[in-house]
């Protein structure tokens, strides 16, 4: 089954706290994507990667990192989580074929939900 | 950055009319245009794109207009059931820049029998 993964799906934490979400997808996809979702701001793109070792900035990228080594993984780090940082986050990919994911569907993940005390 | 509205948080609309959301945005001309369903607790849902130079696209019952002039995209379900009921979101990029795309809040869409 075609699909983006993400684990954990829950995770309470402490400030400080170096802590990794992972996402994997089985579809060959070129892009891929992070978001976080709080109450009445929406989705908001942390950071994106055209292909295995290009990343680049979205809106909000203070406070996280992302590597991309390979194709189907895409994880998002959180070096020192902080309060702020708590929210529910999404993970998705998009066959890009170089012209953009806007061009294309995004799949999303079932979201992990970081609480961070 | 891009700013993205969507009409209002909330439409209640009776079983059997036409929904009507619309997405409105500023500053740059997006090349594609796309909407989203996302249940509560759940991963948006791709529905449907539409590029620059299209005016309409459809779905089944949907309909998705979009008029660069206006800057606005109009997303339409008709013959609307309870199942319809979601929140619905608009994405779009910034036309010169692959990769950053941006979403509107959404519209909290509710179908009453």
């Amino acid at each position: 089954e075609a699909q983006v993964t993400q684990n954990p799906r829950y995770l309470i934490t402490v400030t400080g706290k170096k802590l990794t979400v992972t996402c994997s997808q089985n579809m060959n996809h070129e892009y891929m994507s992070w978001y976080r979702q709080d109450p009445g701001l929406g989705l908001r793109q942390i950071y994106y990667s055209m292909n295995v070792e290009v990343t680049d900035k979205g809106d909000v990228p203070e406070g996280y990192k992302v590597s991309r080594k390979e194709k189907r993984n895409f994880p998002l780090i959180l070096e020192s989580p902080s309060p702020n940082q708590t929210s529910l986050y999404f993970c998705a990919s998009s066959p890009s074929r170089g012209r953009g994911p806007y061009s294309y569907e995004q799949y999303f993940g079932p979201g992990t939900r970081l609480t961070v005390t | 950055s891009q700013k993205i509205e969507q009409n209002s948080e909330a439409l209640n609309i009776q079983e059997g009319k036409t929904a009507t959301l619309t997405c409105n945005y500023t500053n740059y001309s997006p090349a594609y245009l796309q909407w989203y369903r996302q249940d509560p607790g759940r991963g948006p849902v791709f529905l449907l794109l539409i590029r620059e130079n299209e005016k309409e696209k459809r779905k089944e019952r949907l309909k998705v207009t979009f008029d660069t002039t206006l800057k606005q995209s109009l997303f339409h379900i008709t013959a609307s059931q309870p199942a319809d009921s979601a929140t619905y979101l608009c994405a779009l990029n910034r036309g010169s820049t692959l990769g950053r795309l941006y979403f509107g809040r959404g519209t909290q869409l509710t179908v009453w029998p």
